[in-house]
């Protein structure tokens, strides 16, 4: 089974563009959740998409914005970027049918450069 | 609310010697607890979880965890190290939310031969 892919893997943007990623989760799996990771923040929960609904937030500026497909496939975007926002992206994905104890399997990431 | 405290942000072992990284959580609920592993430039590989089962956890690569909820603690062991374990491990805990991960702030890992 081919595991989540994510494109595109490498991005670099200007001050102010906007950005588009995306994330394939694996087949089957409903759930598509967003991470971001940088060196001084570590990794931070971005939001969790379930059955195209947005069922969890983490604490970030409404720059981010995310939305799920009918086939489970989710994008996410940051609007009017800053350099803060140059990270590497992850997304992950889980069967999840019942909300808890599901493992999330991660793709490899998207590394946004800001410049 | 949920957190995690790794404690280490850089640990040295010689090849053949024991792996220890040390992970304390904070959970509101019973927590649901994981180790994931992350190599250069790739995304995390779960080692292992925890989800109230045994407390004794064995994951891949050799790799196992106890959960000790009198210490909050769910430390990461592995009796011998090898050069390819070299890397950066997290530990996070999952809250009632599900599918909602906090991390620690990972520990790097380095084998010495």
């Amino acid at each position: 089974k081919a595991g989540v892919t994510q494109t595109p893997r490498y991005l670099i943007k200007t001050r102010g563009q906007q950005v588009t990623l995306s994330c394939s989760p694996i087949s089957g799996h409903r759930s598509v959740s967003w991470y971001q990771q940088t060196p001084g923040q570590g990794l931070q929960f971005l939001f969790e998409y379930f059955s195209e609904t947005q069922r969890n937030k983490g604490n970030f500026p409404g720059r981010f914005s995310g939305r799920q497909f009918s086939n489970s496939r989710s994008e996410m975007n940051v609007s009017t970027l800053e350099l803060g926002d140059s990270a590497l992206y992850l997304c992950a994905s889980s069967l999840d049918t019942s909300g808890r104890n599901y493992e999330q399997y991660f793709g490899p990431g998207t590394r946004l450069t800001v410049t | 609310a949920q957190s995690v405290t790794q404690l280490g942000s850089h640990v040295s072992v010689s090849e053949g010697a024991l792996v220890l990284l040390r992970c304390n959580y904070s959970s509101s609920v019973p927590p649901y607890l994981f180790w994931y592993v992350q190599y250069p430039n790739q995304g995390l590989q779960l080692l292992l979880k925890y989800t109230s089962a045994a407390t004794l956890v064995k994951g891949i690569n050799g790799f196992e965890a106890e959960f000790k909820k009198s210490e909050t603690s769910f430390h990461l062991t592995k009796p011998s190290a090898h050069m390819s374990d070299a890397a950066e491990y997290f530990c996070a805990v999952e809250g009632n939310a599900g599918n909602m991960l906090t991390f620690g702030g990972g520990t790097r890992l380095m084998v010495k031969p």
